[in-house]
């Protein structure tokens, strides 16, 4: 079975400063995986993902993340936040082939210091 | 402009009450998704479906129903067997690449409330 454990359910971090958000995940075979961003009362916008190939991905509004298959991580980093980053992130993980389960982390809000 | 829309955005239950909600899609995607989220709690899937006419449950199925008569429909039955159904609720969709699952998409969302 996978699952995926996002660590700090809160973040809070001021503008310009680095933004790490946390995931670990299991799965029985080659994952791939995604980070999703929820601004308050509206759906999943996908971020980034990690299927095959490069481990270091890029997405929107200047993230990326790292695929360590030995650390089992996919940790989301964003050098300098800005103030629209304030929102819920979501790691989740596919195994990789025609499962069509995604499994998501609890999400971690990230919130800005004034 | 191609997207996923979900209708209502606020649905108010009354006891004993069936509410349907509506998830459109315009992507031509195979597959279609419901979750349902809570704080804290993450997105947990209730039912999913790859094709027209087929659909399979997911974690949470209880007191929930789906059909899928067309590939851009998937409507969502809270039937009042569900004794907990104040949550939010995501529609997603994906495409089939080969025998493979492509990435989700989400729609904006459905908030139930019981009256």
């Amino acid at each position: 079975a996978q699952s995926v454990t996002q660590l700090g359910s809160h973040v809070s971090v001021s503008e310009g400063a680095l933004v790490l958000l946390r995931c670990n995940y299991s799965s029985s075979v080659p994952p791939y995986l995604f980070w999703y961003v929820q601004y308050p009362n509206q759906g999943l916008q996908l971020l980034l993902k990690y299927t095959t190939g490069a481990t270091l991905v890029k997405g929107i509004n200047g993230f990326e993340a790292e695929f360590k298959k030995s650390e089992t991580s996919f940790h989301l980093t964003k050098p300098s936040a800005h103030m629209s980053d304030a929102a819920e992130y979501f790691c989740a993980v596919r195994s990789g082939g025609s499962n069509y389960k995604l499994t998501f982390g609890k999400g971690t809000l990230l919130t800005m210091n004034p | 402009d191609g997207g996923i829309t979900q209708s209502p955005k606020y649905l108010f239950r009354k006891e004993g009450q069936n509410v349907t909600l509506s998830c459109e899609q315009n992507l031509n995607h195979d597959a279609m998704y419901w979750y349902r989220q809570d704080p804290g709690q993450g997105l947990r899937l209730i039912y999913y479906s790859q094709i027209v006419n087929d659909f399979q449950k997911g974690d949470i199925a209880e007191g929930y129903s789906v059909s899928r008569e067309k590939k851009e429909s998937f409507p969502l039955t809270v039937t009042s067997a569900q004794k907990n159904p104040t949550a939010f609720y995501l529609c997603a969709s994906s495409m089939f690449k080969g025998l493979y699952q492509e990435t989700q998409y989400f729609g904006p969302g459905t908030r139930l409330l019981v009256l």
